[in-house]
């Protein structure tokens, strides 16, 4: 089963706006990271948090970590219609040896 | 960063047929992942792809129906053997080239559709 519940299941917002998308998990991780996928094609990787890192910034991307809470988020701030895709966390456990996915949120940003 | 070559894009097959997907990558990597995506899901991973040694499964997945080779440390394929509407998905290849628990990198991704 998913390690990773994210919601919302789908987002629409406009252009200038900001977008938050949450990501809940179980089990204890190494590391969290978020991904983007475009129109069902190969993920890309857009950020890692590690388990004692508590937020973290990639340009317009801004990723919390709450490890009490088993929960992350990402935020994308002042949206574009080229941020439209679907994005997935995915964690590495602490004693595993594979990546587990999220379930996604499909954003998309109108124009 | 790795940079992984996958195809074919995306195919149409015929119920009971095989078809087999490569992954080369530009870089020697231990481990390859295949993951496969239904419709509108998340990623599952088939199996781990090593190379010399045989493939490991998770569970609900059989090498019957997915073998998968390793021949060296740039090249992998997946088949998709017997396949039915069910096997409809995208298959996906991915590497951790610096180490497990790094950031993935994937191949464009395989959309299969069983008529």
């Amino acid at each position: 089963s998913q390690q990773g519940e994210e919601d919302p299941q789908a987002l629409s917002i406009q252009e200038g706006e900001n977008a938050t998308m949450n990501c809940s998990y179980k089990t204890s991780i190494n590391n969290l990271q978020w991904y983007r996928q475009n129109s069902g094609r190969g993920l890309v990787h857009l950020i890692l948090i590690r388990s004692n890192e508590r937020e973290k910034h990639s340009g317009r991307l801004r990723v919390t970590l709450d490890t009490s809470k088993k929960s992350s988020s990402l935020l994308i701030t002042a949206s574009r219609a080229a941020d439209t895709a679907s994005y997935f966390c995915a964690t590495y456990s602490a004693s595993g040896s594979r990546l587990t996915f999220g379930e996604g949120t499909q954003l998309t940003v109108n124009p | 960063s790795a940079v992984i070559s996958q195809k074919p894009s995306r195919d149409i097959c015929q119920r009971g047929t095989s078809l087999t997907i490569q992954c080369q990558v530009d870089s020697q990597v231990t481990m390859m992942f295949w993951y496969r995506q239904q419709p509108g899901q998340s990623l599952t991973l088939i199996a781990t792809a090593n190379q010399g040694s045989e493939a490991t499964y998770e569970s609900g997945f059989v090498i019957d129906k997915f073998p998968i080779s390793r021949p060296n440390l740039t090249f992998s394929t997946l088949t998709v053997s017997n396949m039915s509407p069910e096997d409809s998905s995208i298959y996906l290849c991915s590497v951790e080239d610096r180490g497990l628990g790094t950031e993935a990198f994937f191949g464009q991704g395989t959309r299969l559709t069983v008529v």
